[in-house]
């Protein structure tokens, strides 16, 4: 089947940086999407990874190796607002696109 | 710029009954896309509407459709209700092509809880 593993919990403390592992099994390939999805709001846009290498915006970066099928986000100087879930995305068939299941990211001060 | 907005923001239903959630997408985008996001999980996609057709579909059953009107905003219909359905409804817009090639905006979405 086609699908996309995170780790499910992550902590880190104020300052320090973390990263967000996600493998992914699809047939075909079409990118790998980052989102951020604090509990009760919307899942919101963070990066977009369609070539192998990094991507960097601001505090948060993506990387993808298509010939691992493994990208990760790297967030640096980690705040408490990052406290959130992190889903690593990818479109399978045509538009149809699946979700990992998230990782939550605690950030303790 | 509203972005994308979903009506009702929660809804609760008797199992058995049909339930419609809207969603307007953001200003100048033409696609839209439902997910169903139970908690502690990622969306799952329900299917895609782009210039008024549905043109791709997960693995839901047929008591989930929807519609894409001429200014591209969009209904979502569950008729029977199952216990199952209960979960956050998550709309997506976006331009053209699939969501991960162009950035996605999702509204807040409409929390059903079936009864």
């Amino acid at each position: 089947g086609q699908s996309l593993e995170q780790p499910s919990e992550v902590t880190a403390v104020e300052g320090a940086i973390v990263q967000i592992n996600c493998t992914y099994q699809t047939s075909g390939f079409y990118g790998l999407s980052w989102y951020q999805q604090h509990d009760g709001g919307a899942p919101t846009f963070l990066s977009y990874n369609a070539l192998d290498g990094l991507e960097e915006t601001g505090r948060f970066s993506s990387f993808l190796s298509r010939s691992d099928s493994y990208g990760y986000l790297l967030l640096q100087e980690l705040q408490m607002k990052d406290s959130a879930s992190y889903f690593c995305a990818t479109e399978v068939g045509g538009f149809k696109t699946i979700f990992g299941a998230g990782t939550r990211l605690f950030v303790k001060a | 710029d509203a972005g994308v907005t979903q009506s009702p923001t929660h809804l609760i239903k008797t199992r058995g009954q049909q339930v419609t959630l809207r969603c307007s997408p953001k200003s100048g985008h033409d696609t839209v896309s439902w997910y169903q996001q139970a908690l502690g999980q990622g969306p799952q996609f329900i299917f895609q509407y782009y210039e008024e057709e549905e043109r791709q579909r997960g693995n839901f059953p047929d008591r989930f459709s929807g519609h894409q009107f001429p200014n591209y905003s969009s209904e979502l219909n569950v008729n029977a209700l199952l216990l199952g359905d209960s979960a956050l409804y998550l709309c997506a817009s976006s331009l053209g092509l699939g969501q991960t090639r162009t950035e996605a905006f999702f509204g807040q979405g409409t929390r059903l809880t079936v009864v």
